[in-house]
């Protein structure tokens, strides 16, 4: 099984700051990561498709990058809708695994 | 409108069964793979099973594989995962979501609201 292991659990952050969360795999899965943003209360959102695809609809300041097993969204300029607990998930191989989560918060 | 309602969540004591629906709308069901995803009360999620999107293929995580089947009926567009033998640990949320690519090897592009089933005695 690939194991994600996301970094930072939690980031606490000022309005208009630019975050970075990243995403590690066990092995490489090349470009088959995914990141989902999942607010209070609500479903996972798709954010991004095979590491840097933007999904659509979702705001330009989101952005994935990464290949083989370092991966990293980008939230540039956040904004206060934007605190969430964001997911990287694999898809390369079963069982399709996710990390286990970064919590972001407004400071 | 896309949309995925899933039903059929609540009290369960262990070890009896529970069977939860999926309803689809808003997209050609019948072209689309369709997984099971649940979230612990506070915790992660983790991918519980997944289907072919003409039910010939299904894809289980070890944690219910032996206990929970997903199946679905393309006349109704609706998707189903029957659970049996259920355990605490079984406690969470449950989403239908569905794969942006058919095989399953894609992100999960549509989401449900969920559904709680509880666990206990």
């Amino acid at each position: 099984e690939i194991v994600l292991t996301q970094s930072p659990d939690f980031q606490s952050v000022t309005p208009k700051e630019k975050v970075t969360i990243t995403c590690r795999a066990s092995q490489s899965i090349g470009s088959s990561l995914h990141w989902y943003q999942q607010k209070p209360d609500q479903s996972p959102k798709l954010l991004v498709r095979f590491a840097s695809q933007s999904f659509s609809g979702v705001p330009s300041r989101f952005s994935g990058s990464g290949s083989g097993t370092d991966f990293t969204l980008t939230i540039n300029s956040l904004e206060a809708e934007d605190v969430a607990t964001y997911y990287c998930h694999q898809s390369s191989s079963l069982p399709w695994t996710f990390g286990q989560g970064t919590k972001v918060e407004i400071k | 409108q896309v949309q995925l309602v899933e039903s059929g969540g609540g009290v369960v004591q262990p070890g009896r069964s529970l069977r939860l629906s999926c309803a689809a709308s808003g997209f050609t069901f019948s072209s689309s793979g369709m997984h099971w995803v649940r979230q612990a009360p506070g915790k992660g999620l983790e991918w519980v099973a997944f289907i072919w999107y003409d039910g010939t293929n299904e894809y289980y995580a070890e944690s219910v594989k032996g206990r929970f089947t997903i199946s679905r009926d393309n006349s109704k567009n609706t998707l189903y995962v029957q659970m049996n033998s259920l355990r605490a640990e079984d406690t969470a949320v449950y989403y239908c979501a569905r794969g942006y690519e058919s095989s399953g090897f894609d992100a999960f592009d549509i989401w449900g609201q969920g559904t709680m089933v509880t666990v206990s005695s």
